[in-house]
């Protein structure tokens, strides 16, 4: 079945402008995980979300930074106002939350990354 | 606070010999524990996972870990490297079991293998 895709595979844009990234989960997962893989600070989380549950955002490296999840499904990372060192791979997962079921306990399936190159 | 350190950055092994990526945890209490690859250009991908069923994991591709809880421990050894091995390995950690949640990366080991 499809995999987790993410939107656009590469991104270039210049200092102070805002940018889009786009992630589709695999259909039927509740849960959608932001994650950034930088040089110097390797792959650190950045927000969660969980079915309805309020989002956990406690990796959110500035208020420049936010996503939104609609319907459950599709979900869109914002950066604001980029600075330089925004530029990193942004990944996008996602996980089933199954009631009792083995390979659900917390296995997260990676879509290929966005690339932003910030000017 | 749950921590995961890979001891090697980087690790260089020939064709065909044995490949050990050592990983150690810090977790307040049992962890679920991760090994994923990612090859170059190409996302993550699951090779194992420890969720308490065993402490021997198998995972894909031939690879295998052990979870040791009184060395702290979740090492990936493969008896012999293929080429196809070369790539960035991650020790991964998620603070709480059967629960969602963030994971936690070490830092990566990138593993040569020289023909």
């Amino acid at each position: 079945g499809a995999g987790v895709s993410q939107s656009p595979s590469n991104k270039v844009t210049e200092k102070g402008k805002d940018v889009e990234l786009r992630c589709d989960p695999i259909s039927g997962h509740t849960a959608l995980y932001w994650y950034r893989q930088s040089l110097g600070q390797g792959l650190e989380f950045l927000i969660y979300f969980q079915g309805n549950s309020a989002p956990d955002k406690s990796g959110l490296p500035s208020d420049r930074f936010s996503a939104e999840r609609t319907g459950g499904s599709v979900s869109t990372l914002t950066i604001q106002r980029t600075q330089q060192e925004d530029s990193a791979v942004y990944l996008c997962a996602s996980s089933p939350r199954g009631q009792g079921s083995y390979i659900s306990y917390n296995e997260q399936f990676f879509g290929p990354g966005t690339r932003l190159t910030v000017l | 606070a749950q921590s995961v350190t890979q001891l090697d950055s980087h690790v260089s092994v020939s064709e065909g010999t044995p490949v050990l990526l050592r990983c150690n945890y810090s977790s307040s209490y049992s962890p679920s524990l991760f090994w994923y690859v990612q090859h170059p250009n190409k996302g993550l991908q699951l090779l194992l996972k420890y969720t308490s069923a065993a402490t021997l994991v198998k995972g894909i591709n031939g690879f295998e870990a052990e979870f040791k809880k009184s060395e702290t421990s979740f090492h990936l050894t493969k008896p012999s490297a293929h080429m196809s091995d070369a790539a960035e390995y991650f020790c991964v950690v998620s603070p709480s079991r059967n629960q969602g949640g963030k994971l936690i990366f070490g830092q990566g080991t990138e593993l040569s293998v020289k023909p």
